[in-house]
């Protein structure tokens, strides 16, 4: 799996979009991205995924650049609630056999 | 039962003492997982399991062992607990169409 690169930690006004990044440069053809956070000790929640399309859900936007070696989330309207940790991660996909390493994350804190 | 439950929620444990982690989903996931969080630390993949039946070695597989006899639940056993084993442990499963990890709400475990 490819090895991801996040800011330690970033603020964000409340109301405001939260833009953030995640280098990935040697990922490869058939690793998908994925986004996860994690709020307090909580586990995880799954908020997107995507292979080398934009995608958009109820949760937040990726972009995801066209050599595939970083992407961005995108929190369009943040809240207080979206103070969390937040995981980008390179995997394989194959079926139900992909396994998901962690690193270190970006601490977003949204600032009222 | 709706989505995936861990128990106990947290455990204090002597050292030398045998400790098994339960994890039940119903979801009908075919792959599962077993995480540990440290303080501070992002997630560590223990061991998973891709299908009834199978199981594999994660990033930090020694002092535990898990089995799966069934599609539902995935328990993961340390043998012979020690302090270093002080930590959070998340169960996760996921199915075959790439929509991302489902987590359960954690065992906080401490070995004394």
């Amino acid at each position: 799996d490819a090895k991801t690169t996040q800011p330690p930690s970033m603020d964000c006004a409340e109301g405001r979009a939260a833009n953030l990044p995640c280098n990935h440069s040697t990922i490869s053809g058939n690793e998908y991205v994925y986004w996860y956070r994690q709020i307090h000790s909580q586990g995880p929640q799954y908020i997107i995924h995507g292979l080398k399309n934009n995608e958009t859900n109820e949760m937040a936007s990726l972009i995801i650049t066209e050599d595939r070696k970083s992407s961005t989330l995108i929190l369009p309207h943040a809240t207080l609630r979206d103070t969390a940790v937040y995981y980008c991660i390179a995997s394989f996909y194959s079926g139900n056999t992909g396994k998901l390493i962690f690193g270190q994350g970006t601490t977003l804190q949204v600032k009222p | 039962i709706a989505g995936i439950t861990q128990a106990p929620t947290s455990q204090i444990l002597a050292a030398g003492r045998r400790m098994t982690l339960r994890c039940t989903q119903d979801m009908r996931h075919n792959a599962m997982y077993w995480y540990r969080q440290d303080l501070g630390l992002g997630l560590r993949l223990i061991h998973y399991s891709n299908t009834a039946g199978t199981t594999g070695k994660g990033e930090v597989p020694d002092g535990y062992s898990v089995s799966r006899a069934n599609t539902d639940d995935f328990p993961l056993t340390l043998a012979s607990a020690v302090p270093s084993q002080t930590s959070v442990y998340f169960c996760a499963s996921s199915d075959d169409r790439a929509s991302g990890y489902t987590f359960g709400s954690g065992t906080r475990l401490t070995v004394v």
